[in-house]
């Protein structure tokens, strides 16, 4: 597709449940980004993927949350046991490799608004 | 860990020039980015900066860089009601980290007609 795609736009969940947020980069960005927005708030980062390399989870907030992606294709972000405080909306970002500047720029899907109530 | 900041809120009229200024720790700092979030929409890059660099101008954006102090500031000429959003700050470090952003919590514009 010509830009980031996230799915679902809008998820609300009952507290204690799974969700599963899908993000389907820009086709060729070998980096991939998961971000959080809280209501009012800048984004944090959650986990960072790059090609083949292993994950960057450091800015996961507990393990409660989780993040696969198949090779340089789609991620799927999964938070266990949702709590309230993880109402949000969950951002995804993809670039290209790393190396030149023409080569910094993330661009970011629309994000996904998660309730849990 | 490194941290950026900017002030909550700006409101200008109109036809003013608009200057949104945020501050960041990191001086390993590469690249530091301007994004714009309008309501329901997600984040744009409007312009950034490489790190050598003292100022760069883009049609009604400029971008300034004190790397000494860390400050950073946008500029909007000519300020339209279409330019009301919420304006984030983020930096990069080295290409090793991956060109993950650190951002800013938001400066929010308001433009009056």
């Amino acid at each position: 597709g010509a830009g980031v795609s996230q799915s679902p736009s809008n998820k609300v969940t009952e507290k204690g449940k799974d969700v599963e947020l899908r993000c389907d980069p820009i086709s060729g960005h070998t980096a991939l980004y998961w971000y959080r927005q809280r209501l009012g708030q800048g984004l944090e980062f959650l986990i960072y993927f790059q090609g083949n390399s292993a994950p960057d989870k450091s800015g996961l907030p507990s393990d409660r949350f989780s993040a696969e992606r198949t090779g340089e294709s789609v991620s799927t972000l999964t938070i266990q046991r949702t709590q309230q405080e993880d109402s949000a909306v969950y951002l995804c970002a993809s670039s290209l490799a790393r190396g030149t500047e023409e080569n910094t720029e993330a661009f970011f899907g629309q994000g996904t608004r998660l309730t849990v109530v | 860990g490194e941290d950026v900041e900017q002030s909550l809120f700006l409101s200008v009229r109109e036809g003013d020039s608009s200057v949104i200024n945020c501050t960041y720790t990191d001086s390993s700092s590469t690249y530091l980015y301007w994004y714009k979030q309008e309501p329901g929409a997600g984040l744009q890059l409007l312009t950034y900066i490489f790190s050598n660099m003292d100022m760069k101008q883009d049609q009604r954006l400029t971008v300034l860089l004190n790397k000494k102090d860390k400050h950073l500031s946008l500029r909007i000429a000519d300020t339209q009601t279409g330019d009301s959003a919420i304006y984030f700050c983020a930096e990069s470090g080295s290409f090793d980290a991956g060109n993950m952003l650190t951002f800013g919590g938001g400066t929010r514009l308001m433009v009056k007609p």
